[in-house]
């Protein structure tokens, strides 16, 4: 049982570069989540999903898209990267009360 | 707002003495709690939840937390400190109340455990 999966682990980015950040759960958790974990500041959710089909922006959401077509997967795309997207990011799923997280990306745009 | 505040930046500790972990909040309806831990270069692992029922949680790793709805506290706690809980610890809360809504985290608290 794998719970939640991030890839890639790392990624350097140059500054206007695009990319997506993976996220699968084999749970069958409707909620699935990401976050961004900054020094000094906790964790703060981009996006989210309460099941396929259905997102919604949390408390950071600007620079970043999601899409939910299946329950498994809900990938991250960053679309023009920028310095300040430089962070930790953690995809999250969930069945009522506790999240699992995933092991994280970090990632850095220079 | 829902929020989650956790007064200290860091905690030491030495090995053998008990420790806290301070947390309050600050939510409309029936709190959610949780403590998470994040060992270096890792992710978040679960800890505890409170949801309802006795206020003193117990949970993994011999940490234990207890809820104080007239403090709006719930402080992690554990007797006896180990040089292995040294780690980022998180307090956080159900957005909405209830099982409802995000997680809302608080900043984090680093514990130090010296030998």
């Amino acid at each position: 049982n794998a719970g939640v999966t991030q890839t890639p682990k790392f990624q350097v980015l140059k500054t206007g570069q695009s990319m997506t950040l993976q996220c699968a759960q084999d749970m069958n958790h409707e909620y699935m989540s990401w976050y961004r974990q900054d020094p000094g500041m906790g964790l703060r959710l981009i996006h989210y999903s309460v099941g396929a089909g259905i997102t919604d922006q949390g408390e950071v959401p600007n620079g970043y898209n999601v899409s939910r077509s299946t329950t498994e997967d809900f990938p991250l795309r960053l679309l023009s990267a920028a310095p300040s997207q430089t962070s930790v990011y953690f995809c999250a799923s969930s069945y009522k009360t506790g999240e699992t997280f995933g092991s994280g990306t970090r990632l850095t745009v220079v | 707002a829902q929020s989650v505040a956790q007064p200290e930046d860091q905690v030491n500790v030495a090995e053998g003495n008990p420790l806290t972990v301070k947390c309050t909040y600050s939510v409309s309806g029936n709190p959610y709690l949780f403590w998470y831990v994040q060992y270096p270069n890792r992710g978040l692992q679960f800890l505890l939840k409170y949801i309802t029922g006795d206020n003193l949680v117990k949970g993994s790793y011999g940490f234990e937390a207890e809820f104080n709805k007239s403090q709006t506290s719930f402080h992690l706690k554990k007797p006896s400190a180990l040089v292995s809980d040294s780690a980022l610890y998180f307090c956080a809360v159900r957005e909405l109340g209830g099982s409802q809504g995000n997680l809302i985290f608080g900043k984090g608290t680093k514990l130090s455990v010296k030998p």
